[in-house]
């Protein structure tokens, strides 16, 4: 199965902060990853599909990137609302696998 | 607009089975992928497997052969997917989610939790 591990698992920032969440696959997903925030009690949501592709209705302060096999979602200027859980997901290979996730909070 | 619509909470013993439900609405329910992702308490994510409703074909993750059964009723827009022989280990929030152009999870359910207890 491939690895994807996330990193920071937790971290705290403050509002205005630019702030970067990254995933290492174990293997080539190519750009086959899915970035999702997950607010307490609701379902993920897609924020970024392909490693760089802004989602439907997704503040622009969001984008993806892809370094080699290091894969990053970056939040430009923190916003009270991005306070969350982020997923990254492979595609590429059965199973599809999910980071650990890291969680966001107010510094 | 798209809805998956699934059922509601779940209290089951150890060793039944359950069967929870997925009801999709505002596009083709054949011509779509369904997904099943399960989150334990305070975990991760994990994908469980797909159905594909127009033929019924259907991919599993490993981990989850036997455990889960994937199933979908054209006639009523519908997924089903069984859990059997339960145990606290299955305790956890289930998601039913579909795919859009390049984006296959683009659409979820709100989740099911499914509470194995005596």
């Amino acid at each position: 199965d491939i690895q994807m591990t996330q990193s920071p698992s937790s971290m705290s920032a403050s509002l205005g902060d630019r702030v970067t969440i990254t995933c290492q696959a174990s293997q080539d997903i190519g750009n086959n990853l899915i970035w999702f925030q997950q607010k307490p009690g609701k379902s993920p949501r897609p924020m970024i599909y392909y490693a760089t592709n802004l989602a439907n209705g997704v503040p622009s302060r969001f984008s993806g990137s892809r370094s080699g096999s290091d894969y990053s979602l970056t939040i430009s200027s923190l916003e009270s609302e991005d306070m969350a859980d982020y997923h990254c997901l492979q595609y590429k290979q059965y199973p599809y696998t999910f980071g650990a996730g890291t969680k966001l909070e107010l510094k | 607009q798209v809805q998956l619509q699934q059922s509601g909470t779940e209290l089951v013993k150890p060793a039944s089975s359950v069967k929870i439900s997925c009801k999709a609405s505002g596009y083709t329910f054949t011509s779509n992928y369904m997904h099943w992702i399960r989150q334990q308490p305070g975990n991760g994510l994990e994908w469980i497997g797909w159905i594909y409703p127009g033929n019924g074909n259907t991919k599993y993750n490993q981990k989850f052969d036997g455990k889960a059964t994937l199933t979908a009723d054209k006639s009523s827009s519908t997924a089903y997917m069984q859990l059997s022989s339960l145990t606290s280990e299955d305790s956890a929030v289930y998601f039913c989610a579909r795919g859009s152009g390049y984006n296959p999870f683009a659409y979820w359910g709100q989740g099911t939790l499914v509470t194995v207890s005596s």
